[in-house]
């Protein structure tokens, strides 16, 4: 079974400029979040979908962050304009569906710099 | 005070050790627990999640107190292989409002 795919896996820009992020999660799967994780830090979660609607995006910085998951299966994670503190990892994970038990799969990343 | 806290860490323990990791919360609404191991530069993976009455795989044990609003996970006769840093996850209500603690870092020596 092929796992959660994101891209690129690696991302430097410089501040002010825009960037977006890629993830296809596993086949099926109708739960998909988005994660920051800063170096030395737990995974922050951004947003998090069921289907193509939102269920959770408390934690999402809304004036340069967005997010969109059409068709209920791939998503895009976009920052404009990027800031220095953006540099981390996001990760994408996905999950078969909510509720209490909910193992969540995360693809590979996406290390972001932002200089 | 925030909402996932771990013991800082890092655990430098021999082969061979037990270790025990602690994790506390602060919404006491939360409803399912999880621990996650992070291998150095890779993506998180579930270790186990975590029941109300305590359960073990292998050399792995959970527990969760939900009185004192902690969780704790056991790794007896440590192996090399164990070497990670341990996430501990809450959540809220029906999946939602997941929240990572900052991790606990071991390494386990030869």
């Amino acid at each position: 079974e092929a796992g959660v795919a994101q891209s690129p896996r690696y991302k430097i820009i410089e501040k002010r400029q825009s960037v977006a992020f890629w993830c296809n999660p596993i086949s099926g799967h109708a739960t998909l979040y988005w994660y920051q994780q800063i170096l030395g830090q737990g995974p922050k979660l951004l947003i998090q979908f069921q289907n193509n609607g939102v269920v959770d995006d408390s934690q999402l910085p809304k004036d340069r962050f967005s997010a969109e998951r059409l068709k209920g299966v791939d998503s895009t994670l976009k920052i404009q304009p990027a800031k220095l503190e953006d540099s981390a990892v996001y990760l994408c994970a996905s999950s078969a569906r909510g509720g209490d038990y909910n193992e969540q799969f995360f693809g590979p990343g996406t290390r972001l710099t932002v200089l | 005070r925030k909402e996932v806290e771990q013991d800082p860490g890092p655990f430098n323990v021999p082969e061979g050790a037990t270790v025990a990791f602690n994790c506390t919360y602060s919404n006491s609404a939360s409803q399912s627990f999880f621990w996650y191991r992070q291998d150095c530069r890779k993506e998180p993976k579930l270790l186990m999640s975590v029941y109300s009455s305590g359960n073990e795989d292998g050399r792995f044990t959970a527990q969760l107190n939900r009185a004192s609003q902690y969780i704790s996970l056991l790794i007896r006769d440590s192996k090399l292989s164990d070497s990670a840093t341990y996430l501990c996850v809450v959540t809220g209500d029906y999946g939602q409002n997941f929240v990572f603690g900052p991790g606990t870092r071991l390494s386990v020596l030869p």
